[in-house]
């Protein structure tokens, strides 16, 4: 079955850092832009950062722009996310996600089923 | 930013029934809006591109209609395995925004 599995999620203490990674599984990441999107708890889902589908072009929400970093290695079909000066609102279900074309823009027609990540 | 408002932030339905949910741009988003079913614990899935185009795949029973600031995604029957919380998502600009979710529950 195609799918993408994250991992890397973690108890952290605040001003931590975590590194998340997503494989793809029969799911392609080459070429495709990936995003990675939370979901606080009791909160809806929020875009944290995207790269894209020839890792020349990223961006970042305001709120981890500075200290998140997101990068790509296609030839092992994985996705990461550095995650440094965590702090306790950045306590959230992450989901790794690929776009459904090269650019950041374009909806996210692929996704796993998150890594959770609690910094407390 | 853009701001995408979903109505309404929760419902009841039973089998069979026909629902409508909405989402408002807080600018216009052209036809850049896509909808997503949560289901907790599993992956989320892409159902309506593009304001009104099916994923290859999503049951035909899954609607989406508008453009630039107001859209409706339309469940014509409501089965037993749409009870699940979905999401509006405008791709117009960055950074990509979400509607705050609406969670259909069964009656």
């Amino acid at each position: 079955e195609a799918q993408i599995l994250e991992s890397g999620g973690d108890l952290v203490q605040p001003g931590g850092s975590l590194r998340l990674a997503c494989v793809g599984s029969d799911v392609i990441f080459s070429n495709y832009a990936m995003s990675w999107v939370r979901q606080a708890p009791g909160k809806g889902l929020e875009w944290v950062s995207g790269i894209s589908g020839y890792g020349g072009s990223t961006s970042y929400a305001a709120s981890v722009k500075g200290r998140f970093a997101i990068s790509r290695a296609d030839s092992r079909n994985t996705l990461y996310l550095q995650m440094n000066s965590l702090r306790v609102e950045d306590t959230a279900v992450y989901f790794c996600a690929r776009a459904s074309c090269s650019s950041t823009s374009c909806p996210l027609d692929f996704w796993g089923q998150g890594t959770l990540v609690t910094v407390s | 930013d853009i701001q995408m408002t979903q109505s309404p932030s929760s419902m009841s339905a039973s089998i069979g029934d026909r629902v409508s949910i909405s989402c408002r741009a807080s600018q216009s988003v052209s036809s850049h809006l896509s909808w997503y079913q949560y289901q907790p614990g599993k992956a989320p899935k892409l159902l309506i591109y593009e304001a009104s185009r099916l994923k290859t795949g999503a049951p035909s029973r899954f609607s989406g209609s508008g453009s630039g600031t107001d859209f409706t995604l339309i469940i014509s029957s409501l089965q037993p395995e749409d009870f699940a919380i979905y999401f509006c998502q405008q791709t117009y600009s960055e950074p990509l925004t979400f509607g705050g979710g609406t969670r259909v529950e069964i009656k």
